[in-house]
């Protein structure tokens, strides 16, 4: 078991400019979930699949923001065009369907945009 | 809607001596409850959880909580804390049957030698 995966780990970049986090769940997990975690408002959640189908993007905080899941095993979070205030760390979790089953995290992806 | 509320921001703990770290929740039902621990860049990990049945639960590293319905909390243990325990502290509800957690702001904890 390889655990939720990542990247990039770290992402610097310049306010305007396009950003693109990736995510691979735990094989036979069918939920997949985005988090942001900022010293102010701590854990948020953006937006969460289900067997690939987005279920609740209401916590995506612009239109800047967007995720997509092609497939069982990737997501991307894109924000367009970045701005300073959506530095923080990106968390992307899975679990195995319902019944109360716990998230399983990845190590997550800090991003910083100048 | 459910929520969280960890009222310590901050606990610093001699190492050795016990810890408990407080855990607040509000939800018409029974929960499900989680207590996750954050290290220095890394994601979160799952140290315990609770859905029914036995109020008492063990979690990995010599964790524990206790679910008390009457006080809606889900208070954290460690009889006797390490130094590899600094880290921060997150406590979790959901509701049965749950798609989503909501995550406490989180518990800092620093151990002293």
């Amino acid at each position: 078991d390889a655990g939720v995966i990542q990247s990039p780990r770290h992402e610097v970049t310049e306010m305007g400019q396009e950003v693109t986090l990736r995510c691979k769940p735990i094989s036979g997990h069918n939920s997949l979930f985005w988090y942001r975690q900022t010293m102010m408002r701590g854990l948020e959640l953006l937006i969460y699949f289900n067997n690939n189908v987005p279920i609740d993007d209401s916590g995506m905080p612009e239109d800047r923001f967007s995720a997509k899941m092609p497939n069982a095993s990737f997501s991307t979070l894109k924000i367009q065009p970045s701005e300073p205030r959506d530095s923080a760390v990106y968390f992307c979790a899975s679990r195995p369907g319902q019944g109360g089953s716990p998230l399983h995290f990845g190590n997550g992806t800090r991003l910083t945009v100048t | 809607a459910q929520s969280v509320t960890q009222p310590d921001i901050h606990i610093t703990v001699s190492e050795g001596a016990s810890l408990e770290l407080r855990c607040n929740y509000s939800y018409g039902a029974t929960p499900y409850l989680f207590w996750y621990v954050q290290s220095p860049g890394q994601g979160l990990q799952l140290l315990l959880k609770y859905f029914s049945g036995d109020t008492l639960v063990q979690g990995i590293k010599g964790f524990e909580a206790e679910f008390k319905r009457s006080q809606s909390s889900f208070n954290l243990r460690k009889p006797s804390v390490h130094w590899s325990d600094a880290a921060e502290y997150f406590c979790a509800v959901g509701a049965q049957g749950y798609s989503t957690l909501t995550f406490g702001k989180g518990t800092m904890l620093l151990v002293s030698p």
